[in-house]
């Protein structure tokens, strides 16, 4: 079936620095959704890539999809406290509406 | 807007024991989903439904499991009997229609004895 893996699996970043989380596909996928869940918190939505080597923005977050559709990325610039979590990638493949949640990146963001 | 809406929070059952979750999506959200997640690890979708009608459930284990989800709004998600691997938290998201994000509610955290 098809995997889905994260890495890392854990970050730790002081505050300020930057920090990228990869999320790789063993197939080649319709789209991909990006979560953020909060300790002892829910998935929450942030972004959908649908296009080959799409890039989107959200003010501190740049999201881009790989250009065979295999692999995504989420890189944070100068984190903050506020950014802990653990991000998900989610994903699916053409025909089919069912995304498979990735193994997630827990990030630690120190004072 | 309201979000998604799920109880119990948390429910704390011995094994070999019934148990449900129930979960109120979004006003006008066509597609409802059931997750289970265990600690550390992603959501694992267990079963998606469009309107009533469940278009996947082939995550859903039937020996026990079940749902449904009468009129195409409220689901409940049952498990009959309960088995101590059975505890997760259980989560429930709906969206507008096929493809589009999911909005997750706060989840029911379940504890099998």
């Amino acid at each position: 079936g098809q995997q889905v893996m994260q890495i890392p699996q854990y970050q730790h970043v002081q505050e300020g620095e930057d920090f990228t989380t990869y999320c790789n596909s063993s197939t080649t996928l319709s789209n991909i959704q990006w979560y953020k869940q909060r300790p002892g918190g829910h998935p929450v939505f942030l972004i959908q890539l649908v296009k080959s080597g799409e890039v989107k923005k959200q003010k501190r977050l740049t999201f881009q999809f790989g250009e065979a559709k295999k692999n995504s990325s989420l890189h944070i610039t100068a984190t903050q406290t506020t950014d802990v979590g653990t991000y998900f990638c989610a994903v699916t493949t053409s025909g089919t509406y069912k995304y498979i949640f990735g193994t997630g990146t827990r990030l630690k963001v120190l004072a | 807007e309201a979000g998604v809406v799920q109880s119990p929070r948390y429910k704390i059952i011995e094994k070999k024991q019934p148990v449900a979750f129930w979960c109120n999506p979004i006003s006008g959200h066509n597609t409802l989903y059931w997750y289970r997640q265990n600690l550390g690890q992603g959501p694992e979708l267990l079963i998606r439904y469009e309107n009533e009608e469940a278009v996947d459930d082939s995550q859903l284990p039937k020996d026990r499991f079940s749902a449904e989800r009468l009129k195409g709004v409220d689901s409940t998600l049952k498990i009959q009997p309960a088995e101590l691997g059975d505890s997760a938290v259980y989560l429930c998201a709906s969206s507008p229609g096929t493809g589009t994000p999911g909005y997750f509610g706060p989840g029911t955290r379940l504890t099998v004895l």
